[in-house]
This record gives structure tokens, C-alpha cells and sequence, in this order.
């Protein structure tokens, strides 16, 4: 039973535009959301993060969003550059009696174009 | 170095055999995290250490797998008599406490392969 959901294995976008990925997840204990980019044989690194009790935070190109009565949250990358390109994992994390448990979805491979 | 940092970042070797992989987490973390990733598959959850102690090990997938952590700092991962499904890239991965949305700092992996 996958707890955090990207339904979307890959995506392709021109440089300029904007990349939006997707994520639904099912537990609604989880406060807070994370999102990782992790390029080949790296291991992966954070990138933004928001709270529960936000519905957007926004740093530089990136801007997550969250819709807690659809669970839902994405990422928009505006403008998307080449550099972009690398598989992007969203992840949350709930409280439980030890600590913060994450949980991770399992990528989306993000492909800029030139 | 400043980040968290794995060994070795590759590893070979046949059916059957013990394999051990270290993790150094970066200074002052409390909470450490194993997950693996198998080719097209997203992270796993394996053990989850805070301090020493190991609060999580729900992800341990059998009895061959074990894990230690000792001064609050290196880890190490044991998996005993491998198999070829064993085969993934194994990471590590520290933060600072456990809570509050902490972010997760992660190793760039051990690629172990079992022939």
C-alpha cells in the first residue's frame, strides 16, 4: 500500500517553461512534505519542503504547492533549465513515538529539453 | 568531508557471501537512516537510528539483514548470506534531530551486485 504517489514515471519540457510534478498521498497524519532531485549515481539531495499548516513555499525557481483536502502537493520549477533534468522524489514524513518516519514516492524523472 | 559519506561505493561478490556496508554521517547528526533502491524503483525504507538505538527496523526485509550504530555516529549495514535480489544501491542518509520536517542528508550509495 503505497502511502506517497507519483503517478508519473517520467515528463519531458522545452528550457523556459515550467515543470510540474505531482504527488497524492493517502496518509492524512503526514506534516510535512519534502521534495528530493537526485541525479545518476548520487545519492539524493534536498531541495524544498512545506509545513502542514502552508499551502505554498516558494524558494528562487522553485515553488511547492499543497492542497491537504485533495492531498495533494506539486512542484513547479519556473523556468525549467537543463540542469533540471534528474529523477525528483517526493517524500512526507508523520510524527510517530520514536520520531519522523519518511516516506517516499518513487520519482519522477524530469527531462528538460534545450 | 562535510557530508554523509558511504563505503564502499561499489561492491561485487557472489551468492552466498557476507557483505558489510559503513555509513559516516555528518557531525552532529542524531538521526540516521538506511534505505536501498533497486533498479527503477523508488527508495525503501530499511532502519532508522536515533542516537545508538534502533527505534524502526520495519523495513529490515529478513533475519539476514542487521544493522549497527556505535558512539551516536558510523553505521553499518550487515547483510548475511546474499542473494541475488539483495542486489540495489543501498544509501544512508543523516539528520540533525528527528521531527519538525528535517530534511534528510544522503550519501551517494554503495552499488552492491550479487553474480
Amino acid at each position: 500500500d503505497q502511502q506517497v504517489k507519483q503517478n508519473s514515471p517520467s515528463l519531458s519540457v522545452q528550457e523556459g517553461r515550467i515543470s510540474i510534478l505531482n504527488c497524492d498521498y493517502t496518509n492524512s497524519m503526514f506534516d510535512y512534505f519534502l521534495w528530493y532531485k537526485k541525479y545518476p549515481a548520487e545519492g539524493p539531495t534536498f531541495l524544498i519542503s512545506i509545513s502542514s499548516i502552508k499551502d505554498k513555499n516558494e524558494d528562487g525557481r522553485f515553488t511547492v504547492f499543497l492542497n491537504k483536502s485533495a492531498k495533494h502537493l506539486s512542484l513547479h520549477i519556473v523556468p525549467s533549465q537543463p540542469g533540471d533534468s534528474a529523477v525528483y522524489f517526493c517524500a512526507a514524513s508523520a510524527p510517530d513515538n520514536y520520531g519522523q518516519n519518511f516516506v517516499f514516492g518513487p520519482g519522477t524523472r524530469l527531462s528538460v529539453l534545450p | 568531508g562535510a557530508g554523509v559519506s558511504q563505503s564502499p561505493s561499489n561492491k561485487v561478490t557472489e551468492k552466498g557471501k557476507d557483505v558489510e556496508l559503513r555509513c559516516d554521517p555528518i557531525s552532529g547528526h542524531t538521526a540516521l537512516y538506511w534505505y536501498r533502491q533497486s533498479l527503477g524503483q523508488g527508495l525503501e525504507f530499511l532502519i532508522y537510528f536515533q542516537g545508538n538505538s534502533a527505534p524502526d527496523k520495519s523495513g529490515l526485509p529478513s533475519d539476514r539483514f542487521s544493522a549497527e550504530r556505535t558512539g551516536g555516529s558510523v553505521s553499518t549495514l550487515t547483510i548475511q548470506r546474499t542473494q541475488q535480489e539483495d542486489s540495489a544501491v543501498y544509501l544512508c542518509a543523516s539528520s540533525l534531530v528527528p521531527g519538525l520536517g528535517q530534511p534528510q542528508h544522503f550519501g551517494d550509495g554503495t552499488r552492491l551486485s550479487i553474480l
